[in-house]
């Protein structure tokens, strides 16, 4: 089935201790996208990159780095995460407009101890 | 810019009772409009979207209405079941490009056996 994966699926890390996130595709779409969802709110979106085109949404803060080396992976690099960087970590796809649906991976719950 | 407002932030119906749930959104430019649906600790998974020349549109117990004069559009479901129950996000995104989604923030459904 065509779809989008995550790994892993929870990550455990230490205060500053930097960490990256992982995101494939098999639906070959054009966009990519990192969004953070904290408890009980709703995803909030850190960057995108259609095709190789990388955008950071304008509140994102500088820790939070995103490389996309080819169509099907995308990573979310944390390079020194805090207390308040805990949180769900979703990754989505679609084809670009006008195919508007997004398509959300499983996540990865991150923990800062 | 744009803003996406959703109520009620929590609903609580007996099974079979109908639910619904209303949003907002404030740029007339927003053609697109998804209604996820995310049980606890699971991806968010589109449920229906409907498209700015469209008013209605059903999918069985899902129906999804769209008022564009006052820019408002609702999520309704009909003969609630238990397994309804999770938190629903709706969604506007404007033409163009990456298709960014701007939530609202949430309802959180509880259906009663």
């Amino acid at each position: 089935d065509a779809m989008v994966i995550q790994n892993p699926r929870y990550q455990v890390t230490q205060f500053g201790k930097p960490v990256t996130l992982s995101c494939s595709q098999t639906l070959n779409h054009n966009v990519m996208y990192w969004y953070q969802q904290k408890s009980s709110q709703a995803p909030k979106l850190l960057f995108h990159y259609y095709d190789k085109d990388f955008n950071n949404e304008a509140d994102t803060p500088d820790n939070f780095q995103s490389r996309r080396p080819n169509t099907s992976f995308c990573f979310l690099d944390i390079r020194s995460p805090g207390l308040g960087d805990a949180a769900m970590y979703l990754c989505a796809t679609s084809r670009g407009w006008p195919n508007n649906e997004q398509f959300f991976g499983p996540g990865t719950r991150l923990t800062v101890l | 810019g744009e803003n996406v407002e959703q109520h009620p932030s929590t609903l609580s119906v007996q099974e079979g009772d109908s639910a619904v749930i209303k949003c907002t959104y404030s740029d007339s430019a927003s053609n697109y409009f998804p209604w996820y649906k995310q049980e606890l600790g699971k991806r968010p998974q589109l449920i229906i979207d409907i498209r700015s020349n469209v008013g209605e549109k059903k999918d069985q117990r899902i129906a999804v209405t769209l008022n564009k004069t006052a820019k408002h559009f609702s999520l309704h479901i009909t003969e609630t079941q238990p397994e309804d129950s999770a938190v629903y996000f709706c969604a506007a995104s404007k033409p163009g490009g990456y298709n960014k989604l701007i939530f609202g923030a949430g309802t959180r459904l509880a259906v009663h056996p």
